[in-house]
This record gives C-alpha cells, sequence and structure tokens, in this order.
C-alpha cells in the first residue's frame, strides 16, 4: 500500500513570499489533516478535511494560510504572504475513518519550509 | 493547546538497557496514542490504548494508562539503536476529530 505522499520535500523562500505544499493521502482514507511541526516541538493541527469538507480550521491562520481538497483525495496548503515564523515542517496525514481521534494516522514525510 | 506533556524531554541510554518515558495530559480523554519519529521513517504510529485498558503491548512495546491521574507510561525493553528517535503521546482534541501531539521525548541509545 502507498503511504501518503508529499512535494516538496524542501522549499527555502524569502519573506513576503507565496508557497504551496501539496498531498496525496493513502487511496480511500475519507480524512486527511495538515499539521506544521517548530523545530522541537509536537505537531499542531492546522486544518482537518472530512473528504471535501472541513471539520476543523480553529488553528489556521486564515490571513495567511489557506487549504484546500476539491476533489476529497489530494490537498493542497499554501502561505501567502510567508513570516519568519512559518519556518517549520508542515507534514500532512490522513486516516480511514473520520471522528473520534480513535483512528491511527498515517503520515507523509513532510515538507521543511525555510523563511529567510 | 497542549494537552500532552512527555517527561523526561531527553534520555540517553546504553543498547539492551529499557527505556521508560511518560506522559501526562489534562483533560477526560477516551483513548491515548503514542507515535515515533525519526529522520528515516517520519512520524509513525506506534499503538493506541482505549480510556477502558491499563495496559497493552505490542512487541518491546509497554504501554499503561492511569486515568485517575490522567498519565501513560510507554516502555521499551531491550532498546536497540535503531530505537532513537523522538516520541511523542497524542490524544484526542475537544472536538474529538484530531489528535493533540506533546512536545516530545528524544531517546538516543547508543551501541
Amino acid at each position: 500500500e502507498a503511504g501518503v505522499a508529499q512535494s516538496p520535500r524542501y522549499k527555502i523562500i524569502e519573506k513576503r513570499q507565496s508557497v504551496a505544499f501539496w498531498c496525496n493521502p493513502i487511496s480511500g482514507h475519507a480524512t486527511l489533516y495538515w499539521y506544521q511541526q517548530i523545530l522541537g516541538q509536537g505537531p499542531k493541527l492546522l486544518i482537518q478535511f472530512q473528504n471535501n469538507g472541513v471539520v476543523d480550521d480553529s488553528q489556521l491562520p486564515k490571513d495567511r494560510f489557506s487549504a484546500e481538497r476539491l476533489k476529497g483525495v489530494d490537498s493542497t496548503l499554501k502561505i501567502q504572504p510567508a513570516k519568519l515564523e512559518d519556518s517549520a515542517v508542515y507534514l500532512c496525514a490522513s486516516s480511514s475513518i473520520g471522528g473520534r481521534g480513535t483512528e491511527t494516522q498515517y503520515f507523509g514525510p513532510g515538507t521543511r519550509l525555510l523563511v529567510l | 493547546s497542549q494537552q500532552g506533556e512527555e517527561d523526561p524531554q531527553a534520555l540517553s541510554i546504553q543498547e539492551g538497557e529499557n527505556a521508560t518515558m511518560n506522559c501526562s495530559y489534562k483533560t477526560s480523554i477516551n483513548n491515548l496514542q503514542w507515535y515515533r519519529q525519526n529522520s528515516g521513517r517520519g512520524l509513525v504510529h506506534l499503538i493506541l490504548i482505549r480510556s477502558n485498558e491499563r495496559e497493552k503491548h505490542s512487541g518491546r512495546l509497554r504501554v499503561t494508562l492511569d486515568t485517575s491521574k490522567k498519565s501513560s507510561s510507554l516502555l521499551i525493553t531491550a532498546s536497540r539503536a535503531a530505537d532513537t528517535a523522538s516520541y511523542f503521546c497524542a490524544t484526542p482534541s475537544r472536538a474529538g476529530t484530531a489528535l493533540i501531539f506533546g512536545k516530545g521525548t528524544t531517546l538516543s541509545v547508543s551501541s
């Protein structure tokens, strides 16, 4: 079974530029998550999709971050404009059943973003 | 907000020794999960323990859960160099839809 795919793996940009990350979840997984992991900390949820609908985006900085999952499969996360504090690893995860936090989440390798 | 908090922050042991790391959390939960993260394989699910379970085993891993103390422990027996990684506990968010991770314990196993 193919895992969660993410691209690019690394990205370096200057502050105020825009950047986009792509994620393809495990086939058949209805739920997709984007997490931000700052160095030395655990992952923090940015947004959760159930199929192509948003379940939770309460911690997404909506003035600069946006995400979509148009056909209920792959997803993109965009930052515009980027700030220095956005430097982090952006992890995409998927699970087969949405809801109660009881399912195993499968994580992609992440995109490491450095904002200069 | 941080739900789980792992202790210790860092742990260094020799191969063959046991490693124990702890997680404390703040609110009632229906399950708790442990994940491992290393540079080679990314973040990987290790084990899930439900609130009505007190102990669970998986290979060399043993997880306990004490809901009265709001704490969990992960024991890795007979550690190997390949166990070198960061270990995170994760609990369901208040909405119950996603996971909240702690800051993790960094384990270093030397041969």
